[in-house]
């Protein structure tokens, strides 16, 4: 079975410009999280989608945005990039396995640098 | 939100010796409880995780135990390898499929 695919894996962008990430998750599983990891913050919770619906969404500014189409796969946005959304951005494939907490696999991550 | 506090922030073993990391965690709620090891360059990746209905639970030289009264769980590596050498993450959740994560263990085995 294939892993989370995440595409781009590094990205250079620079202030004020906005930018898209990527994110397949395992076949079959039909919910995806997103989380930025960096090292003064650490691992932080953007959001998670559940077919194509926003469940829960972390503390972050309205910059940051994301959906899920009919496929699973899942894209998020951050608009008017700050030099501190220099990050690891980090996608997480969720199973089911009928307990009521997911069991979270998570991708390679796009490496995000902004300028 | 929940608050999750893992210590100790660096650990260096001996190889072959025990390596044990603690988390405490703030939400009585939570109910979830996975470890993830993150190696250079790669995501985090799935080592063990524990349900709140389970005190303990291993898998070969990995252990981790859950005390709910006193709201901590433990990580715990036996006959420790240099591979076992990585950035190892505790973290908790409620039904709400958001992780909290510790802040991160760097362990190094010394060969």
């Amino acid at each position: 079975k294939a892993g989370v695919t995440q595409t781009p894996r590094y990205l250079i962008k620079t202030r004020g410009q906005q930018v898209t990430l990527s994110c397949s998750p395992i076949s079959g599983h039909r919910s995806v999280s997103w989380y930025q990891q960096t090292p003064g913050q650490g691992l932080q919770f953007l959001f998670e989608y559940f077919s194509e619906t926003q469940r829960n969404k972390g503390n972050f500014p309205g910059r940051f945005s994301g959906r899920q189409f009919s496929n699973s796969r899942s894209e998020m946005n951050v608009s008017t990039l700050e030099l501190g959304d220099s990050a690891l951005y980090l996608c997480a494939s969720n199973e089911f396995r009928g307990q009521s907490t997911d069991t979270q696999y998570f991708g390679p991550g796009t490496r995000l640098t902004v300028l | 939100g929940e608050n999750v506090e893992q210590h100790p922030s660096t650990l260096s073993v001996q190889e072959g010796d025990s390596a044990v990391i603690k988390c405490t965690y703030s939400d009585s709620a939570s109910n979830y409880f996975p470890w993830y090891k993150q190696e250079l360059g790669k995501g985090p990746q799935l080592i063990i995780d524990i349900r709140s209905n389970v005190g303990e639970k291993k898998d070969q030289r990995i252990a981790v135990t859950l005390n709910k009264t006193a709201k901590h769980f433990s990580l715990h590596i036996t006959e420790t390898q240099p591979e076992d050498s990585a950035v190892y993450f505790c973290a908790a959740s409620k039904d709400d499929y958001k992780l909290s994560f510790g802040a991160g263990t760097t362990v190094t085995v010394r060969a």
